[in-house]
């Protein structure tokens, strides 16, 4: 059965410092894969995603992605982390089934302390 | 920039009452979807949308829900008779005008409904 796990629950990190968020998933191909982030009150914005090509993906607000498949991970990096940034964010995968739904992570909360 | 857009931002619902969960998607856009969030849990694919026709569905969307494009404008998801289990943050997506998967799903800022 096709899985996303994001093993970190939360995360606080001071302002300025690195961040890295996990995602590991379980498919029979290499599916397509997505970073959404949820501020408080807001919708799921892409911050990126990764459907072939080059493994090292660009997103916004400095946000990058590398998806490396003998781990099966597509993990996310941010070097210099802003208080902005504090927010909920999901590892997606798919299409799954021929219809393109989305099969998602349990999420990471990023909390930012000055 | 075109968002999708939701109301109620918040519904507070009884047990066993009809609740209609409305979403506006991005006007050029073909394909819709309904997913939900129960508390601490992960964001569910409920159903697809295409064509004026239920493409796909998970287990959770049983008889008593069910999805509508009354206009050009608005996607709904009506709940028929609440349970408890259905208090969850309800995000509706859009995506198109293109068929092509790699089309980027966007979403709305979610309803959250709580039944009592």
């Amino acid at each position: 059965a096709q899985s996303v796990t994001q093993p970190d629950i939360h995360i606080t990190v001071s302002e300025g410092a690195s961040l890295e968020l996990r995602c590991n998933y379980s498919y029979g191909a290499t599916p397509y894969l997505f970073w959404y982030v949820q501020s408080p009150g807001q919708g799921l914005q892409l911050l990126l995603k990764y459907f072939s090509g080059d493994t090292l993906v660009q997103g916004i607000k400095g946000f990058e992605a590398e998806f490396k498949r003998s781990q099966s991970s597509f993990n996310l990096r941010k070097p210099s982390v802003h208080w902005s940034d504090a927010a909920e964010y999901f590892c997606a995968v798919g299409p799954l089934g021929n219809d393109y739904k989305l099969s998602f992570g349990a999420g990471t909360t990023v909390t930012v302390r000055a | 920039e075109p968002e999708v857009t939701q109301t109620p931002s918040h519904q507070v619902t009884q047990m066993g009452q009809e609740v209609i969960l409305r979403c506006v998607p991005i006007s050029n856009h073909l394909y819709f979807y309904w997913y939900r969030q129960i508390l601490g849990q992960k964001v569910e694919f409920l159903v697809s949308f295409y064509n004026n026709e239920i493409s796909e569905k998970s287990e959770i969307f049983d008889d008593q829900f069910s999805v509508e494009r009354p206009d050009g404008s608005n996607f709904t998801l009506k709940i028929r008779s609440t349970k408890l289990e259905d208090s969850a943050m309800y995000f509706c997506a859009s995506r198109g005008p293109g068929s092509s998967s790699t089309d980027t799903q966007y979403f709305g800022p979610g309803t959250r409904l709580t039944v009592l």
